[in-house]
């Protein structure tokens, strides 16, 4: 069954260093996400991007986050300059029209 | 501001068991509704998802979906212990914006 992949699987980084978390969605899915989950709490919509654009994103989603598709099977989240509280799991997750999302295995950050 | 609503558990039933998970929804425009299972440190993955009023099962589980009461359930029968996890409950509007929101979870542990 085809799946999204995302690598790495964890990062640890140090405050102010700039980050980018790496996604393959599954090949025939034209939506792609970013969520992220705060260790314990609920799992938080970031970006949304369809047709090469971001559709939508969220407050969290500020100056800091930039998102790309570099090479049309590659999806990728870019932190700039990370802070403590960006320490979460970033889950990519893509989709058909309409359809359930489906999530990758996450990759789990650390900002010390 | 849309929300998903659910009793964070965590919910005891033994083995064998019927274990209820319900959850409720703010956005009177979801019209389409997801119920996830996350085990600890991993993603979320799709167990379900229901469009329209009733019942829908499969396999095991049934999920509820009453649009009039905003409310979503998820029945889960012949409880086992790998049936422990987090169960999440996720509610999207159809066309436009379809960003999932997601409630904090319910915490299921099924004891043999």
């Amino acid at each position: 069954e085809p799946e999204v992949t995302q690598t790495p699987s964890h990062q640890v980084t140090q405050m102010g260093q700039e980050v980018i978390l790496r996604c393959v969605p599954i090949s025939n899915h034209l939506y792609f996400y970013w969520y992220r989950q705060i260790l314990g709490q609920k799992v938080e919509f970031l970006v949304s991007f369809y047709n090469n654009e971001i559709s939508e994103k969220s407050e969290i989603f500020d100056d800091q986050f930039s998102v790309e598709r570099p090479d049309g099977s590659n999806f990728t989240l870019k932190i700039r300059s990370t802070k403590l509280e960006d320490s979460a799991m970033y889950f990519c997750a893509s989709s058909a029209v309409n359809s359930p999302l489906h999530f990758g295995n996450g990759t789990r950050l650390t900002v010390t | 501001q849309k929300e998903v609503e659910q009793n964070s558990g965590p919910l005891s039933v033994p083995e064998g068991a019927i274990a209820s998970l319900n959850c409720t929804y703010s956005d009177r425009g979801s019209q389409s509704f997801f119920w996830y299972r996350q085990y600890s440190g991993k993603s979320p993955e799709l167990i379900m998802s229901i469009y329209s009023n009733g019942d829908k099962e499969d396999g095991r589980f049934t999920a509820q979906l009453n649009k009039a009461s905003q409310y979503v359930s998820l029945l889960i029968r012949d409880s086992q212990p790998s049936d422990s996890a987090t169960y999440l409950c996720a509610a999207a509007s159809s066309g436009g914006s379809y960003i999932p929101t997601f409630g904090r979870g319910t915490s299921l542990i099924v004891h043999p």
